[in-house]
């Protein structure tokens, strides 16, 4: 079975702080990660996703994040947070030896202060 | 995602009514899910399509039918709802060449009193 944690229910940088958005996954095979983006009263946008390669994967707006085999997790970054970064955060898995679907985590609410 | 569309926004209804989702696109793709999401909760799968043949369960798929009654189109039904069914959900869409990249309707806001 796949899962995903993100332990944080919530989480508050400052403006031009850098940011991290935590997430950790269990599959019994490899990964495929994903991180989407919930801005209110809208539906999800893909930010970025790991698939094989580089273990450093750049995204939209900025973002980045780190697939990290050993610790098995897979943390969302950015240097200089804004306050429109402020949104619902998001880490999905898949399982490609044996799942069809994504697992969504219970999300991040990350909130910019100005 | 302006291509994937959800009707109604918003809707109200009481407990043993049956009501209908429905979630149009136009961004070609022959794959569509529909999630519902709770707070702290995320996002849970309820039903997904391949094509139109293809109908598959998800994570929560009991109270909750479905029909996919042409590629752009896949309608989510509650045969008789029940208060635990409030929830937001969304439609999404993704390509067969890269399923995992999906492509999010508005949301529907179902209250069931």
């Amino acid at each position: 079975a796949q899962s995903v944690a993100q332990p944080e229910d919530q989480v508050n940088v400052a403006e031009g702080n850098p940011l991290t958005v935590k997430c950790t996954y269990s599959v019994s095979g490899n990964p495929y990660l994903f991180w989407y983006v919930q801005y209110p009263n809208r539906g999800l946008q893909f930010l970025l996703k790991y698939i094989t390669g580089d273990n450093l994967v750049k995204g939209s707006y900025g973002f980045e994040a780190e697939f990290n085999k050993s610790q098995t997790s897979f943390h969302l970054k950015k240097p200089s947070a804004l306050v429109s970064d402020s949104a619902l955060y998001f880490c999905a898995v898949r399982d490609i030896g044996s799942a069809r679907q994504l697992t969504f985590g219970s999300g991040t609410q990350l909130t910019v202060l100005p | 995602d302006a291509d994937v569309t959800q009707t109604p926004r918003n809707r109200i209804t009481k407990t043993g009514k049956r009501i209908m989702l429905e979630c149009s696109q136009t961004k070609g793709h022959d794959r569509m899910y529909w999630y519902r999401q709770d707070p702290g909760l995320g996002l849970r799968l309820i039903y997904y399509s391949f094509d139109v043949k293809d109908i598959n369960k998800g994570e929560i798929s009991d109270g909750y039918s479905v029909s996919r009654q042409a590629q752009a189109k896949f309608s989510l039904s509650l045969e008789s709802a029940i208060p635990n069914q409030t929830a937001l959900y969304f439609c999404a869409t993704s390509d067969q060449g890269d399923r995992e990249t999906q492509y999010f309707g508005p949301g529907t806001r179902l209250l069931v009193l």
